[in-house]
Order: C-alpha cells, then structure tokens, then sequence
C-alpha cells in the first residue's frame, strides 16, 4: 500500500494568514484527491489534483481560497488562503491505491488546522 | 448521487459479529457501495466493496441485497481496535462522497 505523508501535522494559524499543506507519496500515482473534515463531521471532497493538469474543484470550493499545486507525480501541495475561524478543520490527502480496485484510497494522516 | 443512511451510533461487545447496516435505496445499477472507516486521529481506511455479490475479506464480509437498496458491513470477531466510525458510500465515477458514518464502539 502506498505510504502518504503530510506535513505539517497540525497548526495553529493567526486570521488573514495562509498555511500550505504538503502531501507526499512514497510511489507515482496519478490522481490525488484533498478533503476537509470540520470539527465533528465527515470528509468533504476539496479538488482533485492530476499531475500535469488544474485541479477540479468540488462545489463550494474555488481555487482562490484553496489553491493547488501537482509539480510531480508523487507530490501536492493544499493552500487555505485567507483564513479565518471557520477554516479550522483537518485536512487530508488520499491517492488512489493502484490495485486495480476503483474507489479504494489511501489517506495521509492528516493536518489539524486551527485558526485563531 | 446515490445517498446513503446509517444509524448514528452502535456498541458490540468484544469478539462478538458487529453487523452495520447501511441503506442506499437510490443506487444504480453500475454504482458500488464502498466501506471505509477511520479511527480516531487517523485517515480513512478502505474495507471492502461490492456490486451485487456478497463478498468477503480478511478485513470484513459485505452482504447486498438483492435489490441493492441496503447492506450489512459484518466484522465477525469485533476487538476494541475496530472502535471507529464507519462510512458506507456509493460510489459514482470515482467520487467519494462520505456520509455521517456510523460510529462502532466495542466495549470490552
């Protein structure tokens, strides 16, 4: 299984600031995917990111306040631009596993944004 | 989209089946019904999936009905590790969407 990494874990974040989330695969893959988990609630898809192409982005997202790189094909990195209170949440990123099984992810670990 | 319910919450007693149900009574014909769960602090993790035929891992058993409006998520000998919350979704074109989940405490 792939192995995904994020860094940083956690932050805390002062208002109107930005904090970039990196997202790192031990192997190629090619889509990459990014979530939000608010306090308390379930995974809401952010973007999906392709190596070589824009992120599509989910509705209620826009690439402004969330903007997305895909430098390589084992490498993303999530912007949250702006922040306020209401960004606090964990952020994830998944990849498809490559077994052949469609709808199987694997997620990182995760990075607990709290914003002041 | 295929939504998807689940109770809020259950309990199973250790090494005892923990049976999960989950309705999808809008699925489609080509949509799979996906589990996933996450334990706390930690990122989802894929279960087990299925279209029409029941099916087995070394993780779980997913038994569809056949009609497809719903499903059962079988863990046969819970152990207080398996404590998480448990999502059934539907998939349609690689689009995960999770719902409230369901979340298994296995008391000792």
């Amino acid at each position: 299984s792939a192995v995904i990494s994020q860094k940083p874990s956690r932050d805390i974040c002062q208002r109107g600031t930005s904090l970039t989330i990196q997202c790192q695969v031990d192997s190629q893959v090619t889509m990459m995917f990014w979530y939000r988990q608010q306090p308390g609630q379930s995974l809401t898809l952010i973007a999906t990111a392709n190596q070589g192409s824009e992120a599509t982005y989910e509705s209620g997202f826009v690439i402004d306040k969330f903007p997305i790189s895909r430098p390589n094909l084992t490498f993303s990195t999530l912007t949250v631009s702006n922040l306020s209170p209401e960004d606090s949440s964990i952020y994830l990123c998944s990849v498809e596993s490559g077994r052949g099984i469609v709808g199987e992810q694997f997620f990182g670990p995760g990075t607990r944004l709290t914003v002041l | 989209d295929a939504k998807t319910t689940q109770p809020t919450s259950m309990d199973c007693a250790e090494g005892r089946a923990a049976n999960l149900p989950c309705n999808h009574s809008t699925i489609s014909g080509n949509e799979y019904v996906y589990w996933y769960r996450q334990i706390h602090s930690q990122g989802p993790q894929y279960i087990i999936h299925g279209l029409k035929n029941n099916e087995t891992n070394e993780m779980a058993s997913l038994i569809i009905t056949e009609d497809r409006k719903s499903s059962t998520l079988i863990l046969p000998h819970a152990t207080l590790r398996d404590t998480a919350v448990y999502y059934c979704i539907v998939l349609n074109n690689n689009d995960m969407r999770f719902g409230a989940g369901t979340r298994l405490t296995v008391k000792p």
